[in-house]
């Protein structure tokens, strides 16, 4: 069975400041691997995800995230936040040829000017 | 139009009444979902359906219908709900490509359901 932890459901920044979310994740077999973005009274977006290859994935906005298998982590970085940042981040897995997404709980960023 | 939409964007209705929520996508899917959304709970998958196949019912209350008549349009058939059902219902859509699920999946705005 597969499962994702989001560590922190919720995180403070400082505008500039690095952002880490973290994204632990469960599966028996190697897989497919999403970070989600959601605004107020919005749906979920993409911002970047991971197949195969590269283990270090770049996004949109500035987000990039590494896929260490070793440590069965999806990590979520921004080197500096912006304030248009603060929105819910999702982390997600699904298995090749399965249907079947799963989503964490849900990150809540906010960023302090 | 772009993308999926959901309409309406809000929804208010009584335990009584009987509604219908509506999904549409726009990408060329063949795959479409159903999600619930409820404050300080992970996203709960309710319906999938591929190729206007239903091919997964988390095991959903009946209270909940879903219908896909073509692979563009989704619905959410609502009846005698429960003020616990009120939540963000979402809608997504993804192409999947000869059995090879596990791609990103395009979300709607949702719709916010309240029961009174």
């Amino acid at each position: 069975a597969q499962s994702v932890t989001q560590l922190g459901s919720h995180v403070s920044v400082s505008e500039g400041a690095l952002v880490l979310l973290r994204c632990n994740y469960s599966s028996s077999v190697p897989p497919y691997l999403f970070w989600y973005v959601q605004y107020p009274n919005q749906g979920l977006q993409l911002l970047l995800k991971y197949t195969t290859g590269a283990t270090l994935v770049k996004g949109i906005n500035g987000f990039e995230a590494e896929f260490k298998k070793s440590e069965t982590s999806f990590h979520l970085t921004k080197p500096s936040a912006h304030m248009s940042d603060a929105a819910e981040y999702f982390c997600a897995v699904s298995p090749p040829g399965g249907f079947k997404t799963i989503f964490g709980a849900g990150t809540r960023l906010f960023v302090k000017a | 139009e772009t993308g999926v939409t959901q309409t309406p964007r809000h929804l208010v209705m009584g335990m009584t009444n009987k509604k219908s929520l509506k999904c549409e996508q726009h990408l060329g899917h063949n795959a479409m979902y159903w999600y619930k959304q409820s404050a300080k709970k992970p996203l709960e998958l309710m319906f999938v359906y591929s190729l206007e196949e239903r091919v997964e019912n988390n095991s959903v209350p009946s209270r909940f219908s879903p219908e896909c008549p073509n692979s563009s349009h989704l619905f959410l058939h609502l009846h005698t709900l429960q003020p616990e059902d009120s939540a963000l219902y979402l809608c997504a859509s993804s192409q999947e490509r000869g059995g090879l699920w596990g791609t990103e999946a395009f979300f709607g705005q949702g719709t916010r359901l309240t029961v009174v």
